[in-house]
């Protein structure tokens, strides 16, 4: 199937700084690719949708101004989350939206 | 809202059983449904996907689709303690290929 992948695979920070995810597609282009973030023993929250070339588009409740995404190239989107607070801290996963395969996902963890 | 509903579990059931892991929702005009297994503290991983009403086997999976009753099961025949994982039933949205995600059921193969 379809290979998608994501960098890092954690990474733990400081409170106020920011951190950015990378999403590749190894071997496919991926022109629509979605960010969810799950936290602990909760299912799976589409918190964006990335459009190559063009803005994201977010779902209610997530502050397009605290997740930033870029996805400038067919193979990577990248989610960053600025001035990251501990209640930021999850797991972001990111998903290809025609094969609908996930990346392996980040964990992040916001001291 | 669109709402799919799954029993959290656990569903216990011994090595070499048949597990069935069931799924609701609630839009009638859903087209595509998803299985994925979640380990912990990993992404989901893409098992099935059913379009169709009926069963489509993929190995020891099967997925059964009534749309009549707005209904997605799984199989899992001959189950084996690697299976033990929690399962996410997905729903489409009707748009952009966005998925709803119910909670999970927790499987727990016992030997």
């Amino acid at each position: 199937g379809a290979v998608v992948s994501q960098h890092p695979s954690w990474v733990i920070c400081k409170s106020g700084t920011s951190v950015k995810i990378e999403c590749r597609s190894l071997d496919f282009q991926a022109t629509t690719m979605f960010w969810y973030r799950q936290f602990p023993k909760q299912s799976l929250m589409l918190m964006a949708t990335s459009n190559e070339g063009s803005k994201a588009t977010y779902e209610q409740g997530v502050e397009k101004d605290k997740f930033l995404i870029n996805h400038a190239s067919l193979t990577l989107s990248t989610l960053t989350v600025t001035s990251a607070h501990p209640e930021d801290s999850s797991f972001y996963i990111c998903s290809d939206a025609d094969t609908q395969y996930f990346g392996p996902g980040t964990r992040l963890t916001v001291l | 809202q669109k709402e799919v509903e799954q029993n959290s579990g656990p569903l216990s059931v011994p090595e070499g059983a048949i597990a069935s892991l069931n799924c609701t929702y609630s839009d009638r005009g859903s087209q595509s449904f998803f299985w994925y297994r979640q380990y912990s503290g990993k992404s989901p991983e893409l098992i099935m996907s059913i379009y169709s009403n009926g069963d489509k086997e993929d190995g020891r999976f099967t997925a059964q689709l009534n749309k009549a009753s707005q209904y997605v099961s799984l199989l899992i025949r001959d189950s084996q303690p690697s299976d033990s994982a929690t399962y996410l039933c997905a729903v489409d949205t009707g748009t952009a290929s966005k998925l709803t995600f119910g909670t999970g059921t927790r499987l727990q193969v016992t030997l």
